[in-house]
């Protein structure tokens, strides 16, 4: 049974469309959730934080359920250059606050 | 600036060679984590350390050993390869009193066991 669970995809979508993932998380203690996008054969990189309110960057918006347990990702007018492996991460507490990352979704963006 | 620097990047070994991969990182932080990535499995955590002389398992520990002697050096080592062990070998390090666990990885090791 894996934590932190992602669909893998491969989403396939258009130039400029809008494409959303979600990643549902088990540990209801959890307390830090992240997006992190990894381009292929390089290292994953923070795309941004999580915040209970929401927060957004440009064109990403994330958002928390915690009722439900899961975080989502929205990405609008998407570019070829978001074509990347999208991670969903979360944290927990109980003193050492260790990540654990779901298994990542593919988006590949077409012209 | 390096940020996190992992050595070698890539590596063929024979069943049954040992060896040692370093991770070194100049930010001072207090985390540092050693995960493995193989296709369709996502990145799972192998051995971390939240501290100078201190390591902890994590979800997949058998087979590797680990060694953090100095705060910014964390060493990965294999005894006795195994072709399963045959993966993506990545590195981090994160400062959580900065108030969120953020990880900086390093460019990764590719390690190939015949």
């Amino acid at each position: 049974r894996k934590e932190v669970e992602q669909d893998p995809g491969p989403f396939n979508v258009p130039e400029g469309a809008t494409v959303a993932f979600n990643c549902t998380y088990s540990n209801s203690a959890s307390q830090s959730f992240f997006w992190y996008r990894q381009d292929c054969r390089k290292e994953p990189k923070l795309l941004m934080s999580v915040y209970s309110s929401g927060n957004e960057d440009g064109r990403f918006t994330a958002q928390l359920n915690r009722a439900s347990q899961y975080i989502s990702l929205l990405i609008r007018d998407s570019k070829l250059s978001d074509s990347a492996t999208y991670l969903c991460v979360v944290a927990w507490g109980g003193g050492s606050y260790i990540p654990t990352f779901g298994r990542g979704t593919s988006l590949i963006v077409h012209p | 600036n390096a940020g996190v620097t992992q050595t070698p990047k890539f590596r063929v070994l024979k069943t049954g060679q040992s060896m040692t991969l370093l991770c070194a990182q100049d930010m001072n932080h207090e985390y540092m984590y050693w995960y493995r990535q193989d296709p369709g499995m996502g990145l799972r955590l192998i051995h971390y350390s939240v501290g100078e002389g201190t390591t902890a398992k994590g979800e997949v520990p058998d087979g590797y050993n680990v060694s953090r002697l100095k705060k910014q050096n964390f060493l990965l080592g294999l005894e006795s390869a195994a072709p399963s062990q045959t993966s993506v070998y990545f590195c981090a390090s994160s400062l959580p009193s900065s108030g969120a666990n953020v990880l900086t990885f390093g460019a990764g090791s590719r390690l190939t066991v015949l």
